[in-house]
């Protein structure tokens, strides 16, 4: 069972850079053509799509964030990492790395554990 | 900015079947998800492409997709059902939108 698991700072400042990195195992991020997403949430609040990257290093941003975010792909590091500049309060959430499932875009059917990450000075 | 709305809480007793909705513009037009996620969980995807169900879904939980509503309908609900369900739409234009999530409470 493929397995994504993020790691990063649980404290960032404001105005600062968040950055973020899924390691994936128990399978490859080069497998087929699937898309990579970054995810958040915020408390009280639905899920919010961040942006979404194939192995390929193609890439999707929700529009809301797509001037701060750059998402990228290290296949060989088996990876994909999340940076976020210019934070500010409104981007504390529980940011979740995320797979598409096999038969169809844009489900996604593999999450990790989820970090929770506070903009705060 | 297309937008997914879900009421904020649907009440079910045991037994009984939950209707969970999601609206947005032209939803038919779009694939619907639904997502539930049960506290210090992360979600679980419990219906794509409007009405399939992932390996491991029961049978007694459904979808449907018509004009500008998304349904989740889950028959003869039980506790292990109370949780928060979120819509997502994803089409080649708008991408990735989610719902405000909806709470099932089993009473």
């Amino acid at each position: 069972q493929l397995q994504l698991q993020e790691s990063g700072p649980g404290l960032v400042k404001p105005s600062e850079t968040l950055s973020l990195i899924c390691t994936v195992s128990i399978g490859s991020i080069s497998t087929n053509d699937y898309y990579w997403a970054w995810i958040r949430q915020s408390p009280g609040k639905g899920p919010e799509w961040i942006g979404s990257v194939s192995h390929r290093g193609n890439t999707f941003y929700n529009p809301s964030v797509k001037s701060r975010v750059t998402i990228s792909v290290d296949t060989s590091k088996n990876q994909f990492s999340l940076k976020l500049t210019s934070v500010t309060a409104a981007d504390t959430a529980i940011y979740y790395c995320a797979r598409e499932v096999s038969t169809a875009r844009g489900v996604f059917g593999y999450w990790g554990q989820g970090t929770l990450v506070t903009v705060s000075s | 900015s297309f937008e997914l709305t879900q009421p904020p809480s649907v009440s079910v007793s045991p037994g009984q079947t939950a209707t969970i909705p999601c609206s947005g513009d032209g939803l038919s037009q779009k694939y619907v998800s639904w997502y539930q996620k049960k506290p210090d969980q992360s979600p679980v995807v419990v219906m794509y492409q409007d009405m399939k169900r992932p390996s491991g879904i029961p049978e007694r939980i459904s979808g449907s997709n018509s004009g500008n509503t998304a349904t989740l309908t889950i028959r003869g609900t039980q506790a292990m059902d109370e949780a928060d369900y979120y819509c997502q739409a994803w089409d080649s234009r708008t991408f990735v939108v989610f719902g405000g999530g909806t709470k099932l409470t089993v009473l």
